[in-house]
């Protein structure tokens, strides 16, 4: 199967804390996608890693990406009550479509 | 911002009728996607449409689905004869093509599908 699995399934962590969710592939990819979906509503897109990217920042988001292991991480730093989400991963197989994992729901705390 | 528009919110239909989904994507957009989420179950890739054809369907997007660009503006999906096991959300996408298929994807709020 081609899309990412993210583990874990469901993380709680008090605001303040780090939050790192893992997704695993299995197929080679040119990109992994981060995505994020708050309850009931459309997925928002946070990140972007190519496969010859190791590692990218964006604001309080730290996306690692490692190709020999098939496996990326996404770390939230500081986090907020209002990042209580799910966040997904997404592979493209190669550039033939876009699937996502079953998602981690994040709860943050205040 | 701009952002995509799905129409309706909420769909309730009865098995066996057609059902027409609608979006609004971004209006610079060229790539377009459905997908669909079952309630509590992960987001399911259905189709790619790109200079008025398809791209890639999934194992999902059997001969019941179509889709279809009418006008410069909207994306449609079609179910012809709905089954219960359609009940779903169904969210359209679009991206901008100064990134590539399947690259930061825009997605609407969903239209959540109904079969009784």
């Amino acid at each position: 199967s081609q899309q990412g699995e993210e583990d874990p399934q469901a993380l709680s962590i008090q605001e303040g804390e780090n939050a790192t969710m893992n997704c695993s592939y299995k197929t080679s990819i040119n990109n992994l996608q981060w995505y994020r979906q708050n309850s009931g509503r459309g997925l928002v897109h946070l990140i972007l890693i190519r496969s010859n990217e190791r590692e990218k920042h964006s604001g309080r988001l730290r996306v690692t990406l490692d190709t020999s292991k098939k496996s990326s991480s996404l770390l939230i730093t500081a986090s907020r009550a209002a990042d209580t989400a799910s966040y997904f991963c997404a592979t493209d197989g190669g550039g033939n479509d876009m699937r996502f994992g079953a998602g981690t729901r994040l709860t943050v705390k205040p | 911002e701009p952002e995509v528009t799905q129409t309706p919110s909420h769909q309730v239909t009865q098995m066996g009728q057609e059902v027409i989904l609608r979006c609004v994507p971004i209006s610079n957009h060229l790539y377009f996607y459905w997908y669909r989420q079952i309630l509590g179950q992960k987001v399911e890739f259905l189709v790619s449409f790109y200079n008025n054809e398809i791209s890639e369907k999934s194992e999902i997007f059997d001969d019941q689905f179509s889709v279809e660009r009418p006008d410069g503006s909207n994306f449609t999906l079609k179910i012809r004869s709905t089954k219960l096991e359609d009940s779903a959300m169904y969210f359209c996408a679009s991206s901008h093509p100064r990134q590539g298929l399947y690259e930061k994807l825009f997605f609407g709020s969903g239209t959540q599908l109904s079969v009784l």
